[in-house]
């Protein structure tokens, strides 16, 4: 069966520092992945998607950015955290040729900047 | 731009009553995901609808999709307390390829 990991659970960071979430999926290949973030008592909003290694794309232009260095991990990161990028950070997968599918989401990590 | 429209956001209601929260969006699809959040959890899949009239039930919720009227309902019949959380839906537009999710609806069912 198929599970995502999310890490870490929780993080505090004062503003102004990096930011580096990582996710990663087991059972199985080439998954569509996508970070969202929820802001409290917010919806989502989705930050980034990937179809492939090395391929992303972002939904909003902001101070974060995204890799997919490998097949099932992706990598969230900010050089400089601002107070807005307090939220409720999710990873999803997907599969199927298109990232339309029916998406599976992580734990979450709740990143709190101060 | 799609706009993917929940009513109410907000709902409170009592043990063993029937409501339905509706899910209106505003271009073609033929799929249509609804999903539940704790307080404080990650989202978890309930119903994936993939054609007009598709109809699936999962104990005491009912979804529904009228891809003619844009239109998905999800019912609750005979409410119970652990049936509080918030329930998002989201649509895939058919020329498109991302889900665009709804504000959410947030129920809470009072004993």
């Amino acid at each position: 069966s198929q599970t995502i990991h999310q890490w870490p659970a929780t993080l505090v960071q004062p503003v102004g520092s990096p930011l580096s979430l990582e996710c990663t999926v087991e059972g199985t290949s080439n998954p569509n992945l996508y970070w969202y973030r929820q802001a409290a008592g917010r919806g989502l909003q989705l930050l980034f998607y990937s179809i492939g290694i090395g391929q992303i794309s972002s939904e909003v232009p902001q101070n974060l950015s995204a890799s997919r260095p490998q097949d099932r991990q992706f990598i969230l990161s900010s050089k400089k955290l601002l107070l807005s990028d307090s939220g409720f950070y999710l990873c999803a997968w997907s599969v199927g040729m298109r990232p339309g599918g029916t998406q599976y989401f992580g734990p979450g990590t709740r990143l709190l900047v101060l | 731009e799609l706009k993917v429209e929940q009513n109410p956001l907000f709902l409170s209601m009592q043990e063993g009553k029937n409501y339905t929260i509706y899910c209106n969006y505003s271009t073609t699809s033929d799929r249509l995901y609804w999903y539940r959040q704790d307080p404080g959890k990650s989202l978890e899949s309930l119903f994936v609808l993939l054609s007009n009239g598709a109809v699936k039930q999962e104990g005491r919720l009912m979804a529904s999709l009228d891809t003619k009227a844009r239109l998905s309902t999800l019912h609750i019949t005979a409410a119970v307390h652990d049936l509080s959380a918030t329930y998002f839906c989201a649509v895939v537009p058919n020329r498109d390829d991302k889900i665009i999710f709804g504000k959410g609806t947030r129920l809470h069912i009072l004993p």
